[in-house]
């Protein structure tokens, strides 16, 4: 059974704050790792892969860094708006088919 | 729209009801994915199907029976479901590479009386 562990489990800020947060992952036999944001009432959304150690990978507001050789990845948001309110889901992959053990989340709730 | 398309959305049905939940892709993935969220849980993958072979069934009770026809299609046949079944039942899709993300639906909100 592999870990795969997010914190924290929740994070209540102000609109306009700079937030992060961590998911850990075991460190051997890495293939690639996942972010998703999972918005109430929607389907799960990729938001980045990450695959190479000190890969860092940002979309607007959101980035992402990667340290593989520790096994953990930061998620963070520049200052946060409502609308980034939402669950975010690490996932790890660990064999073919793409199968891939996902984290409990971090559920984010930005407050305007 | 994500390109993975989940029926119903919301189903209630009771204890001795048999149904189905349908999952549709037309993205050209070949890997096809049954998740089941419950209250307050993390996402827990049920079956994945690769070229349409099962290639993992993460001991699910045998009242949960997976099908798929086709890279395009996954069903999931319920029967004699308990009332610790109620959930949210997500299909994802992905090419089942380890780079690649998985596209999931919107799910169905399941509910058993």
């Amino acid at each position: 059974i592999l870990n795969v562990e997010q914190s924290p489990q929740s994070l209540h800020v102000q609109e306009g704050d700079s937030t992060n947060f961590t998911c850990s992952f075991p460190s051997s036999n890495f293939y690639a790792l996942h972010w998703y944001r999972w918005e109430t009432a929607k389907s799960p959304e990729a938001l980045f892969v990450m695959t190479l150690n000190g890969d860092e990978k940002k979309k607007g507001r959101i980035s992402a860094t990667l340290n593989t050789k520790e096994g953990y990845s930061y998620l963070y948001i520049k200052g946060s708006q409502p609308e980034d309110s939402a669950t975010y889901l690490c996932a790890f992959p660990n064999t073919n088919a793409g199968k891939s053990t996902f984290g409990d989340g971090t559920t984010l709730t930005v407050k305007p | 729209e994500t390109g993975v398309t989940q029926t119903p959305r919301h189903l209630v049905m009771g204890m001795t009801n048999k149904k189905s939940l349908k999952c549709e892709q037309h993205l050209g993935h070949n890997a096809m994915y049954w998740y089941k969220q419950s209250a307050k849980k993390p996402l827990e993958l049920m079956f994945v199907y690769n070229f349409k072979e099962q290639t993992e069934n993460n001991s699910v009770p045998s009242r949960f029976s997976p099908e798929c026809p086709n890279s395009s299609h996954l069903f999931l046949h319920l029967h004699t479901l308990q009332p610790e079944d109620s959930a949210l039942y997500l299909c994802a899709s992905s090419y089942g590479q380890e780079d690649q993300p998985q596209h999931f639906g919107d799910g169905t909100r399941l509910s058993i009386l």
